[in-house]
Protein backbone atom coordinates (compact mmCIF):
# COMPACT_ATOMS: atom_id res chain seq x y z
CA UNK A 1 0.00 0.00 0.00
CA UNK A 2 1.35 3.32 -0.94
CA UNK A 3 1.91 5.46 2.60
CA UNK A 4 1.71 9.36 2.17
CA UNK A 5 2.86 10.85 5.48
CA UNK A 6 2.35 14.63 6.93
CA UNK A 7 4.06 16.13 9.44
CA UNK A 8 1.36 17.08 11.60
CA UNK A 9 -2.74 16.86 11.21
CA UNK A 10 -3.37 20.02 13.69
CA UNK A 11 -0.81 23.19 13.43
CA UNK A 12 -1.76 26.36 14.97
CA UNK A 13 0.71 29.64 14.09
CA UNK A 14 0.68 33.16 14.38
CA UNK A 15 0.84 35.65 11.66
CA UNK A 16 4.64 36.41 10.40
CA UNK A 17 5.93 32.97 11.33
CA UNK A 18 7.81 31.16 9.27
CA UNK A 19 6.23 27.40 8.95
CA UNK A 20 6.94 24.66 7.34
CA UNK A 21 5.02 21.38 6.43
CA UNK A 22 6.80 18.17 6.07
CA UNK A 23 5.45 15.04 3.64
CA UNK A 24 6.78 12.08 3.28
CA UNK A 25 5.97 8.56 0.72
CA UNK A 26 7.45 5.51 0.64
CA UNK A 27 6.52 4.38 -3.20
CA UNK A 28 9.27 6.12 -4.98
CA UNK A 29 6.84 8.13 -6.98
CA UNK A 30 8.76 10.95 -8.95
CA UNK A 31 5.65 13.02 -8.75
CA UNK A 32 4.53 15.04 -5.50
CA UNK A 33 2.24 17.66 -4.98
CA UNK A 34 0.84 20.50 -2.49
CA UNK A 35 -2.62 21.43 -2.03
CA UNK A 36 -4.82 23.24 -0.07
CA UNK A 37 -8.46 22.91 0.06
CA UNK A 38 -11.06 25.38 1.53
CA UNK A 39 -14.91 25.30 1.46
CA UNK A 40 -16.43 26.41 -1.43
CA UNK A 41 -12.86 26.39 -3.62
CA UNK A 42 -12.01 23.15 -3.92
CA UNK A 43 -8.95 21.57 -4.08
CA UNK A 44 -5.93 24.32 -5.55
CA UNK A 45 -2.47 23.16 -6.34
CA UNK A 46 -0.21 25.27 -5.25
CA UNK A 47 3.07 23.58 -6.19
CA UNK A 48 4.32 20.16 -7.35
CA UNK A 49 7.43 18.50 -8.56
CA UNK A 50 8.23 15.78 -10.32
CA UNK A 51 12.25 15.20 -9.47
CA UNK A 52 14.37 15.67 -6.92
CA UNK A 53 15.40 19.80 -6.60
CA UNK A 54 12.81 20.32 -9.31
CA UNK A 55 9.43 22.77 -8.89
CA UNK A 56 6.65 23.99 -10.89
CA UNK A 57 4.52 26.60 -9.51
CA UNK A 58 0.49 25.46 -9.49
CA UNK A 59 -2.46 27.49 -9.71
CA UNK A 60 -2.16 29.85 -6.44
CA UNK A 61 1.69 29.64 -5.08
CA UNK A 62 1.85 32.96 -4.00
CA UNK A 63 3.50 33.51 -0.07
CA UNK A 64 4.61 29.98 -0.50
CA UNK A 65 7.60 28.10 -1.46
CA UNK A 66 8.84 24.18 -1.45
CA UNK A 67 11.35 22.51 -1.41
CA UNK A 68 12.53 18.61 -2.44
CA UNK A 69 16.03 17.59 -1.33
CA UNK A 70 15.06 13.81 -1.44
CA UNK A 71 12.94 11.85 -3.68
CA UNK A 72 10.89 10.69 -0.98
CA UNK A 73 10.21 14.32 0.66
CA UNK A 74 8.38 17.02 -0.19
CA UNK A 75 8.28 20.08 2.05
CA UNK A 76 5.87 23.00 2.16
CA UNK A 77 7.14 26.32 3.57
CA UNK A 78 5.27 29.57 4.20
CA UNK A 79 7.69 32.38 4.61
CA UNK A 80 5.69 34.29 6.51
CA UNK A 81 2.58 33.09 7.38
CA UNK A 82 -0.67 35.19 6.87
CA UNK A 83 -4.59 34.72 8.45
CA UNK A 84 -5.88 33.82 5.19
CA UNK A 85 -2.94 30.76 4.74
CA UNK A 86 -5.53 29.36 7.29
CA UNK A 87 -6.51 26.31 5.23
CA UNK A 88 -6.55 22.23 5.01
CA UNK A 89 -3.22 21.20 3.37
CA UNK A 90 -2.93 17.99 1.15
CA UNK A 91 0.10 16.23 0.39
CA UNK A 92 -0.33 13.63 -3.02
CA UNK A 93 2.41 11.66 -4.58
CA UNK A 94 1.88 9.51 -8.28
CA UNK A 95 3.38 7.44 -10.33
CA UNK A 96 -0.36 7.67 -12.29
CA UNK A 97 -2.75 7.19 -9.88
CA UNK A 98 -2.07 10.01 -7.17
CA UNK A 99 -2.94 9.92 -3.41
CA UNK A 100 -3.23 12.17 -0.73
CA UNK A 101 -1.67 12.45 2.90
CA UNK A 102 -4.10 12.80 5.76
CA UNK A 103 -3.72 16.51 5.89
CA UNK A 104 -2.59 18.84 7.97
CA UNK A 105 -5.10 21.73 9.52
CA UNK A 106 -3.30 24.68 9.91
CA UNK A 107 -5.01 27.87 11.88
CA UNK A 108 -2.70 30.84 11.34
CA UNK A 109 -4.10 33.29 14.55
CA UNK B 1 -15.83 27.68 -18.25
CA UNK B 2 -14.43 25.12 -15.58
CA UNK B 3 -12.03 22.66 -16.73
CA UNK B 4 -13.80 19.74 -14.73
CA UNK B 5 -17.35 19.96 -13.71
CA UNK B 6 -19.38 18.13 -11.18
CA UNK B 7 -23.51 18.01 -11.14
CA UNK B 8 -24.28 19.72 -8.59
CA UNK B 9 -25.30 18.29 -4.94
CA UNK B 10 -26.18 17.64 -2.53
CA UNK B 11 -27.38 14.38 -3.78
CA UNK B 12 -29.86 12.13 -1.66
CA UNK B 13 -30.54 8.67 -2.34
CA UNK B 14 -32.47 5.83 0.20
CA UNK B 15 -30.49 3.02 1.22
CA UNK B 16 -30.17 0.33 -1.29
CA UNK B 17 -30.41 2.20 -4.35
CA UNK B 18 -28.40 3.30 -7.33
CA UNK B 19 -26.45 6.64 -6.84
CA UNK B 20 -25.21 8.06 -10.23
CA UNK B 21 -22.51 10.34 -10.22
CA UNK B 22 -21.51 12.94 -13.04
CA UNK B 23 -18.47 14.48 -14.27
CA UNK B 24 -17.54 16.36 -17.81
CA UNK B 25 -14.40 17.84 -19.00
CA UNK B 26 -13.32 20.05 -21.62
CA UNK B 27 -9.92 19.33 -22.32
CA UNK B 28 -9.69 15.99 -25.39
CA UNK B 29 -6.69 15.71 -24.54
CA UNK B 30 -7.08 14.31 -20.68
CA UNK B 31 -5.84 10.63 -20.34
CA UNK B 32 -6.39 9.52 -17.72
CA UNK B 33 -9.26 9.51 -15.07
CA UNK B 34 -10.46 8.83 -11.29
CA UNK B 35 -12.90 9.10 -8.73
CA UNK B 36 -11.92 10.13 -5.11
CA UNK B 37 -14.13 10.00 -2.30
CA UNK B 38 -14.01 12.58 0.77
CA UNK B 39 -15.35 12.20 4.28
CA UNK B 40 -15.89 14.93 6.11
CA UNK B 41 -12.42 16.53 7.69
CA UNK B 42 -10.27 13.80 5.84
CA UNK B 43 -8.28 13.36 2.59
CA UNK B 44 -9.52 12.13 -0.49
CA UNK B 45 -9.61 8.57 -0.62
CA UNK B 46 -8.64 6.96 -4.83
CA UNK B 47 -11.68 4.69 -4.97
CA UNK B 48 -11.77 4.13 -9.38
CA UNK B 49 -9.60 4.68 -12.18
CA UNK B 50 -10.63 4.86 -15.67
CA UNK B 51 -8.60 5.20 -19.16
CA UNK B 52 -9.98 3.56 -21.63
CA UNK B 53 -13.71 4.08 -22.87
CA UNK B 54 -16.39 2.10 -21.67
CA UNK B 55 -17.02 0.48 -18.30
CA UNK B 56 -14.82 -0.62 -14.98
CA UNK B 57 -16.26 -2.64 -12.08
CA UNK B 58 -14.92 -2.63 -8.62
CA UNK B 59 -17.66 -4.10 -6.34
CA UNK B 60 -20.62 -1.73 -5.86
CA UNK B 61 -18.57 0.87 -7.83
CA UNK B 62 -18.84 1.13 -11.40
CA UNK B 63 -16.89 4.21 -13.42
CA UNK B 64 -18.23 4.54 -17.12
CA UNK B 65 -16.37 7.19 -19.66
CA UNK B 66 -17.22 8.32 -22.93
CA UNK B 67 -14.14 10.28 -24.19
CA UNK B 68 -16.28 11.49 -27.13
CA UNK B 69 -18.49 12.99 -25.38
CA UNK B 70 -15.99 14.57 -22.90
CA UNK B 71 -17.83 12.29 -20.08
CA UNK B 72 -17.04 10.08 -17.25
CA UNK B 73 -19.63 8.67 -14.45
CA UNK B 74 -19.46 6.92 -11.28
CA UNK B 75 -22.72 4.73 -10.34
CA UNK B 76 -22.76 2.85 -7.04
CA UNK B 77 -24.67 -0.30 -6.39
CA UNK B 78 -26.51 -1.31 -3.43
CA UNK B 79 -25.53 2.13 -1.76
CA UNK B 80 -25.00 2.11 2.39
CA UNK B 81 -25.09 5.32 4.81
CA UNK B 82 -21.48 4.74 4.83
CA UNK B 83 -21.33 5.61 1.13
CA UNK B 84 -22.03 9.44 2.33
CA UNK B 85 -19.36 11.52 1.51
CA UNK B 86 -18.24 13.70 -1.32
CA UNK B 87 -17.21 12.43 -4.42
CA UNK B 88 -14.35 13.93 -6.32
CA UNK B 89 -13.54 13.93 -10.56
CA UNK B 90 -10.31 13.82 -10.96
CA UNK B 91 -8.72 13.83 -14.94
CA UNK B 92 -5.00 14.24 -15.38
CA UNK B 93 -3.64 15.69 -18.25
CA UNK B 94 0.43 15.77 -18.71
CA UNK B 95 1.71 15.11 -14.65
CA UNK B 96 -1.09 17.03 -12.95
CA UNK B 97 -4.49 16.25 -11.74
CA UNK B 98 -7.55 18.66 -12.14
CA UNK B 99 -10.20 18.60 -9.90
CA UNK B 100 -13.51 18.61 -9.85
CA UNK B 101 -15.79 21.02 -7.35
CA UNK B 102 -17.18 17.52 -5.91
CA UNK B 103 -20.72 15.74 -5.35
CA UNK B 104 -21.91 15.69 -1.55
CA UNK B 105 -24.13 12.49 -1.34
CA UNK B 106 -25.96 11.40 1.51
CA UNK B 107 -27.69 7.77 1.66
CA UNK B 108 -30.46 7.65 3.70
CA UNK B 109 -31.21 4.80 5.92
Amino acid sequence: DVKVTQSSRYLVKRTGEKVFLECVQDMDHENMFWYRQDPGLGLRLIYFSYDVKMKEKGDIPEGYSVSREKKERFSLILESASTNQTSMYLCASSLNEQFFGPGTRLTVL
Amino acid sequence: QKEVEQNSGPLSVPEGAIASLNCTYSDRGSQSFFWYRQYSGKSPELIMSIYSNGDKEDGRFTAQLNKASQYVSLLIRDSQPSDSATYLCAVRLARQLTFGSGTQLTVLP
